[in-house]
């Protein structure tokens, strides 16, 4: 069973369009993580929310954590070939382990 | 760049031979992690660390031990590897020094296992 659900599992479009990924979960977590990753590559940390509600901006991507602190979205404006990668969210819960739990991923492919 | 090192980068061997494979991290941070990467599974924790000789098990431990005798090095170990361990191995680091908050994790370039 798969504590944080990731959809699309797989997105092509074209240069220039818009695209959200979605990071649900029934389960309340302290903080939730976006990375992208390369082929060949481990994952490299995009952003950070922690407030529910919050909502940060890198560039052309949006990041939201819900209100509830449950789910979180991903939208990319006008995207690029060179946003083409592998989307994992990740939550962190107050457990003390320090450990985070993964979605399987949004592979996203831009067409130039 | 959180100075992590995975080693071997590719690996091939047989079932049944035991199998060790290292990160190794520069800057004294003191937890880190191993992952497993299959297709449609995204990243499981396998074990974690989160100081010399102090050590736990994540969701998909079995068939995995790990040693942590130095800060800076990491070792897993498949002590009779099967064909169900093929995968992409990552090692993580966190440390509450980074950016503030303790559960943000940096990778390393990952170690591709083949268990024939």
């Amino acid at each position: 069973t798969q504590l944080l659900e990731q959809s699309p599992q797989f997105l092509s479009i074209q240069e220039g369009e818009n695209l959200t990924v979605y990071c649900n979960s029934s389960s309340v977590f302290s903080s939730l993580q976006w990375y992208r990753q390369e082929p060949g590559e481990g994952p490299v940390l995009l952003v950070t929310v922690v407030t529910g509600g919050e909502v940060k901006k890198l560039k052309r991507l949006t990041f939201q954590f819900g209100d509830a602190r449950k789910d979180s979205s991903l939208h990319i404006t006008a995207a690029q070939p060179g946003d083409t990668g592998l989307y994992l969210c990740a939550g962190a819960r107050d457990t003390g382990r320090r450990a985070l739990t993964f979605g399987s991923g949004t592979r996203l492919q831009v067409q130039p | 760049d959180a100075g992590i090192t995975q080693s071997p980068r590719h690996k091939v061997t047989e079932t049944g031979t035991p199998v060790t494979l290292r990160c190794h991290q520069t800057e004294n941070h003191r937890y880190m992690y191993w992952y497993r990467q299959d297709p449609g599974h995204g990243l499981r924790l396998i074990h974690y660390s989160y100081g010399v000789k102090d050590t736990d098990k994540g969701e998909v431990s079995d068939g995995y031990s790990v040693s942590r005798s130095k800060t800076e090095d990491f070792l897993l170990t498949l002590e009779s590897a099967t064909s169900s361990q093929t995968s992409v191995y990552f090692c993580a680091i966190s440390d509450p020094n980074l950016a503030g908050l303790a559960y943000e994790q940096y990778f390393g370039p990952g170690t591709r296992l083949t268990v024939t």
